[in-house]
């Protein structure tokens, strides 16, 4: 069954410090994967994905199949980064438009 | 993109009484879900509503529980029947439109 694990529930860095938001899935199908971001008093909203290979706000996210892991990552963290981030991957294989499995979420904090 | 009214924004309610939740969005859409998030935990999966169509429902979840309607492309509701203080959560509507999923922004449920 498809799944999403977002190890980590907290993650704390300072201002300009690096950032890694770790992601591990189990996917039968060739995944796509998302990431979606939540800051405080808004609407959930998708970041990136990794078929797009974009960089958002400076985060980027590479696909690595061999470790089933699509970890995403920052070189230089901002306070306004703050704000809960999920992992996320179709809950049907190969099937576009489909709804999401999302991890449990990791929420960052970045302070000055 | 899709713009998505999501109404009440939050509601407290009383033990044994239902609540219906609207979906509204600016385009029309094949897709629309609903989601479940539970204090401290992820977004969880309750159905998928295709325009038409009975909902479909996820393991763990029943239609007597949360009837759905999606009486045309543009709109859904979503009923917690019966509630009790365990349905107490945050309540998303979200939508597929160019493989990409957007929310909803919630509604809070206070069940006493």
């Amino acid at each position: 069954a498809q799944r999403v694990t977002q190890p980590e529930k907290l993650l704390s860095v300072f201002k300009g410090a690096p950032v890694e938001l770790k992601c591990n899935y189990s996917y039968s199908g060739s995944p796509e994967l998302f990431w979606y971001v939540q800051y405080s008093r808004q609407r959930l909203q998708l970041l990136l994905r990794h078929i797009s290979r974009e960089s958002i706000k400076g985060f980027t996210a590479d696909l690595n199949k061999g470790e089933t892991s699509f970890h995403l990552k920052k070189p230089f963290a901002q306070e306004e980064d703050s704000a809960m981030y999920y992992c996320a991957l179709p809950a049907k294989i190969d099937q576009a438009g489909t709804a999401l499995i999302f991890g449990k979420g990791t929420t960052l904090s970045v302070s000055s | 993109s899709a713009v998505i009214s999501q109404k009440p924004s939050r509601d407290i309610c009383q033990r044994g009484t239902s609540l219906t939740i609207q979906c509204q969005v600016d385009s029309q859409v094949t897709m629309m879900f609903w989601y479940r998030q539970q204090p401290g935990q992820s977004l969880t999966l309750i159905a998928t509503a295709n325009q038409g169509s009975e909902a479909t429902y996820e393991s763990g979840f029943v239609i007597d529980k949360f009837p759905i309607s999606r009486p045309n492309l543009t709109f859904s509701t979503l009923t917690v029947s019966n509630m009790s203080p365990e349905d107490s959560s945050i309540y998303l509507c979200s939508v597929a439109t160019n493989e990409k999923l957007f929310f909803g922004s919630g509604t809070q449920l206070s069940v006493l």
